[in-house]
């Protein structure tokens, strides 16, 4: 596996279930990023962790919560979520030291029923 | 707070024909980074090119180029030679020289533009 993988890539879950995505980099990064796609709204930054620490969390609510429990790997943790959680969930890495150039992975389609 | 705006929701270009899309950006930094990211129905987000904006040089990759305009906050892509490949959404970008003494800044996304290629 090269670059950054995501999995599942579909996810059909009900309101009360509790379930999580992960996220794994084979770069070398020491940066990792979530983001939520929703249709016709741009991408937006859920949370970030640096060298295993969370660095920002954009005032996302907590039926999201994240792990990180090395630089590889970055988790999602979900429960309790709402119809309007459904969206695209991205992965992203990057180097500490270019922290301008992000690399994504494909994506969880999240379906909340 | 910074803002990215694309002004075009859908863009349609010919095959082997060039196409322009827009960005603008709304900033009160003067060191920072413009990215456009292409994102194919596979949905994998792929970097397309990126622009320093100390730089006055357009950057240009292949077929691809920006035309930088500082001054006004515009940083358009333009595809040459479109190929159905091309065929995607398109995503301008903005990022802040990291903040002294913090880690990673964040990207700011536009909403993106879908360009289809017709053969």
């Amino acid at each position: 596996e090269t670059g950054v993988t995501q999995t599942p890539r579909h996810l059909v879950m009900g309101m009360t279930n509790k379930k999580s995505l992960k996220c794994e980099q084979h770069l070398g990064h020491n940066a990792m990023y979530w983001y939520k796609q929703s249709a016709k709204k741009p991408l937006e930054l859920m949370f970030v962790y640096s060298l295993e620490e969370r660095v920002e969390n954009n005032s996302v609510p907590s039926r999201f919560s994240p792990e990180c429990p090395n630089s590889s790997h970055l988790f999602l943790h979900l429960h309790t979520l709402q119809p309007e959680d459904s969206a695209l969930y991205l992965c992203a890495s990057s180097q500490e030291a270019a922290a301008y150039e992000q690399y994504f992975g494909p994506g969880t389609r999240l379906t909340v029923t | 707070a910074q803002t990215v705006t694309q002004s075009q929701p859908e863009m349609s270009v010919q095959e082997a024909e060039t196409v322009t899309l827009s960005c603008t950006y709304d900033t009160s930094e003067s060191d920072y980074y413009l990215f456009w990211y292409k994102q194919p129905p596979s949905r994998q987000m792929i970097l397309v090119i990126r622009q320093e904006a100390y730089k006055q040089q357009n950057a240009t990759e292949n077929r691809f180029s920006v035309n930088f305009q500082k001054a006004a906050k515009s940083f358009s892509l333009k595809i040459s030679d479109s190929q159905l490949g091309d065929a995607a959404m398109y995503f301008c970008a903005y990022i802040g020289m990291r903040r002294s003494g913090s880690g990673n800044t964040p990207l700011v996304f536009g909403k993106g533009t879908r360009l289809s290629v017709i053969a």
